[in-house]
């Protein structure tokens, strides 16, 4: 078990460039969540699936962002047409999702946009 | 609407003493779980202890635990013992699914 684990760690980018983030669960947990944390706040959250289903999205969720999880293993978050308002961290938690409700966090993706 | 609060941003506690952050939540669930996440500086969130709600025994793990007020929508957290190594940002948590955190309390502890 190696954990969640997210990449790339950091990512700047200009305004208006798309990026696009990808989390690994930890193997075998069905249910794999998004958040986002600026700084000095507690993690607000953006989606989450069970298995390859997205089953809630946050109304924080614009339309630019994006999330896939197509074989119910490693998701990906895009975010298109990026905005400095999108600077933060984005962190992905994975949980078995069947009677243990605890997650387990990933390192993030740090986001700079200029 | 679903709401945690943590309303000390910041505590202090010298090393070997005893410390306990405090957390309100706003829920008209029934079942739901509770927990406590630390964040040390630049490093990633780990989970501290949990609680659900249909247990009356508060929850333990080594120098940590909880105490649970389900009436009063209260869930503190008593750190023993405390450790150079506990200083962080400690996030109190509820979910019946997604997590809803409040907005931490920052914990500094002097040697």
């Amino acid at each position: 078990d190696t954990g969640v684990s997210q990449n790339p760690r950091h990512k700047i980018t200009k305004r208006g460039q798309n990026v696009t983030f990808r989390c690994d669960p930890i193997s075998e947990h069905n249910r794999l969540y998004w958040y986002r944390q600026t700084l000095g706040q507690g993690p607000e959250f953006l989606t989450y699936f069970q298995n390859e289903a997205q089953l809630e999205k946050s109304r924080l969720l614009s339309d630019r962002f994006s999330a896939e999880r197509p074989k119910g293993s490693f998701s990906t978050l895009e975010i298109q047409r990026t905005e400095q308002g999108d600077s933060a961290m984005y962190l992905c938690a994975s949980s078995s999702g069947t009677g243990e409700y605890e997650q387990y966090f990933g390192p993030g993706t740090r986001l700079t946009v200029t | 609407a679903q709401t945690v609060t943590q309303s000390q941003p910041e505590m202090s506690v010298q090393e070997a003493e005893t410390v306990t952050l405090s957390c309100t939540y706003d829920t008209s669930e029934s079942d739901y779980y509770l927990f406590w996440y630390k964040q040390p500086p630049s490093r990633q969130m780990i989970l501290v202890i949990r609680q659900e709600a249909y247990k009356q025994q508060n929850a333990t793990e080594n120098r940590f635990s909880v105490n649970f007020q389900k009436a009063a929508k209260s869930f503190s957290l008593k750190i023993s013992d405390s450790q150079l190594g506990d200083a962080a940002m400690y996030f109190c948590a509820y979910t019946p699914d997604k997590l809803i955190f409040g907005t931490g309390t920052r914990l500094q502890v002097f040697p």
